[in-house]
């Protein structure tokens, strides 16, 4: 059983399309993350939820909405792709007091 | 955001231990060191944790300098499959949805 998986695996759209990539954990983890792994493999954070309430939202273009169904889920919502949105996106989750976070395959969004 | 600095790149031969170093000379008290490791096309996937004192695991130990300010990841037998990017990272204790702030990482190229 995969821990966290993320959907689809990668991602190929044209500019200015509307797009979700969907997450899900069977952990049973509190908090849950998406993280953004640009061309130069540099791994920065976007967002962070805990119990489906917003924690950590650093300063991404509001072109980007997390949406928390349940704790189990957290999914990406981006409207008006750029080229500059191309990327791996990470989908992680993480226990309350706990320090191994989990984190999920991927997704390659490629924006043409 | 906490930094932490470490060398771009490290090699090792296989069967040999490998020795990761990492500077966070601006940690706090609380601060926890996490090492994870991202092989390629793959999610980052933790590796190991600790306070002060030297931990251990199965996959391998962590070393902390007594002032905190530094500290090392030691494989002890490094095999083909350990070749990944090693990130040290140093968190805020107590709040498991603290966000994990990810650097360049050192990349480790094990020879056969």
């Amino acid at each position: 059983d995969t821990a966290v998986s993320q959907t689809p695996k990668y991602l190929v759209t044209q500019m200015g399309n509307d797009k979700s990539i969907k997450c899900e954990q069977n952990l049973g983890h509190d908090t849950m993350y998406w993280y953004k792994q640009d061309s130069k493999k540099f791994l920065k954070i976007m967002f962070s939820y805990n119990n489906k309430e917003l924690i950590i939202n650093e300063t991404v273009p509001n072109r980007f909405s997390p949406k928390s169904p349940d704790k189990a889920h957290l999914n990406l919502h981006i409207n008006s792709l750029e080229l500059g949105d191309s990327a791996v996106y990470f989908c992680a989750s993480r226990p309350a007091g706990g320090a191994e976070a989990f984190f999920g395959q991927g997704t390659r969004l490629t924006v043409v | 955001d906490a930094k932490t600095t470490q060398p771009n790149s490290m090699e090792s031969n296989e069967e040999e231990p490998v020795h990761l170093p990492c500077n966070h000379s601006t940690i706090s008290g609380t601060d926890y060191i996490h090492w994870y490791r991202q092989l390629p096309s793959q999610g980052p996937e933790y590796v190991i944790h600790g306070l002060t004192s030297n931990v251990n695991n199965r996959m391998a130990s962590l070393a902390i300098a007594e002032d905190r300010k530094s500290s090392t990841l030691i494989l002890h037998r490094a095999t083909l499959r350990d070749a990944a990017v090693y990130y040290c990272i140093h968190n805020a204790g107590g709040t498991s949805y603290g966000k994990l702030t990810f650097g360049q990482g050192t990349i480790l190229t094990v020879h056969p």
